[in-house]
């Protein structure tokens, strides 16, 4: 059973429009979020982060909020760029190495 | 060079040969690990090294064997391998190992298929 879910595969949004990206999980004890960014055939790269004592955290144009009541996290992008077509993964700690990773949500933005 | 660095970056291998995957990474960080992400799927961690100590050997079958020889260098020793095998191998490097606030540098990955 997955502890991250990104139930959805893939969104498109015009060019200056919001992005919000969701993501929801089942552990209680996962207190350390991440989100990367991943183009074709390249690697994950690391986007911005946030811990559960924060509910919100700011790296210019992208957002990610966290609810732990629902056990859900979000990332938004405003406005949204065309170079921000890439994959995006969620990832989540109990304070370990062991990241568990979301299935990922394929973003276009159209221009 | 700078970050994370795998080859090759394509690899064809029948399931009677063996190969290695190779990582590099140059941010003088602690920690390496092995993710396999096959297709539809969430990223998988297979091992993971700290200062050159496994410490972690996620299940994974012994036809896939990890090395890490140094600090800066992992490797993924193959063979014998099944079609079902086939997906991106990647290699990521994290400063420290047992922190929740420390997110992992990856690298381009090797797209392996096993014919």
């Amino acid at each position: 059973d997955q502890q991250v879910k990104q139930n959805s595969p893939s969104l498109s949004v015009q060019e200056g429009r919001i992005s919000i990206l969701n993501c929801d999980y089942t552990n209680s004890m996962f207190d350390y979020f991440l989100w990367y960014k991943k183009y074709p055939a390249e690697g994950p790269t690391f986007l911005i982060s946030i811990s559960s004592i924060k509910d919100k955290n700011e790296d210019g144009r992208f957002t990610v909020f966290l609810n732990k009541s629902a056990k859900h996290l979000s990332l938004h992008i405003v406005p949204s760029q065309p170079g921000d077509s890439a994959v995006y993964f969620c990832a989540a700690s109990d304070g370990t190495y062991k990241y568990i990773f979301g299935t990922g949500t394929r973003l276009k933005v159209l221009a | 060079e700078t970050g994370v660095t795998q080859t090759p970056r394509h690899l064809v291998m029948g399931m009677t040969n063996k190969k290695s995957l190779k990582c590099e990474q140059h941010l003088g960080h602690n920690a390496m690990y092995w993710y396999k992400q096959s297709a539809k799927k969430p990223l998988e961690l297979m091992f993971v090294y700290s200062l050159e100590e496994r410490v972690e050997n996620n299940s994974v079958p012994s036809r896939f064997s990890p090395e890490c020889p140094n600090s800066s260098h992992l490797f993924l020793h193959l063979h014998t391998l099944q079609p079902e095998d086939s997906a991106l191998y990647l290699c990521a490097s994290s400063q420290d190992l047992y922190s929740g606030g420390t997110e992992a540098f990856f690298g381009q990955g090797t797209r392996l298929t096993v014919v």
